[in-house]
């Protein structure tokens, strides 16, 4: 089984709709990151968690909210989807001490029409 | 100016060829340095970090920083076709003691059989 699963894979939405991504762990790992990617943009920090008490907004927050249920379970909302945030949404995880690799889920494709 | 900057590319390397893969960064304190594999439509998987001055090996990979420039590179050495992928470096900003990381766009590298 994977260590980082994301659901849904894909999602096609409209303007205005609500929209959650979820991210689960099985590492054990205190941190959890989101991150948005676009074509020739690169890998972007939406939201970081240290851990379940601890929420910090990354470079580009606007727009987005997130909750972190669990040690194991990092949410990504959507509140009014716009078409401007269809990209590839990624999950992360890493355990906070030593070199602190981060490890990233499988994605989600977000289509915003 | 990004933090982080590499060339898109792509670039084209014959099988068993060395690609060279090249990135700048902007904040001279950083101090901890990754490179990421991404294959089309997949997640993004660590390569290796370094953190001192000079060269790290690892099988065919090899990374190499330079702090007093600020680049750190990624030589691959007996290229194969299975090599072909966008390789992202990433780079832990100074002043930041949660680990966070900035990415480069990506250089896409194609391997010619």
């Amino acid at each position: 089984d994977a260590d980082v699963t994301q659901t849904p894979r894909n999602r096609i939405t409209k303007t205005g709709k609500r929209i959650m991504l979820e991210c689960s762990q099985t590492k054990g790992h205190d941190r959890m990151y989101w991150y948005r990617q676009d074509p020739g943009l690169g890998l972007r920090l939406i939201y970081y968690s240290f851990d379940v008490k601890d929420i910090n907004k990354g470079e580009i927050s606007d727009g987005y909210s997130v909750s972190r249920q669990a040690q194991a379970k990092f949410s990504l909302s959507l509140e009014s989807a716009i078409p401007n945030q269809t990209a590839l949404y990624f999950c992360a995880t890493s355990l906070g001490q030593g070199t602190d690799t981060q490890y990233f889920g499988p994605g989600t494709r977000l289509t915003v029409l | 100016q990004k933090e982080v900057e590499q060339n898109s590319g792509p670039l084209s390397v014959p099988e068993g060829a060395i690609a060279s893969l090249n990135c700048t960064y902007s904040d001279r304190g950083s101090q901890s340095f990754f490179w990421y594999r991404q294959y089309s439509g997949k997640s993004p998987e660590l390569i290796m970090f370094i953190y001192s001055n000079g060269d790290k090996e690892d099988g065919r990979f090899t990374a190499q920083l330079n702090k007093a420039s600020q680049y750190v590179s990624l030589l691959i050495r007996d290229s194969q076709p299975s090599d072909s992928a966008t390789y992202l470096c990433a780079v832990n900003p100074p002043g930041t003691n949660d680990y966070k990381l900035s990415f480069g766009a990506g250089t896409t590298v194609t391997v010619r059989a």
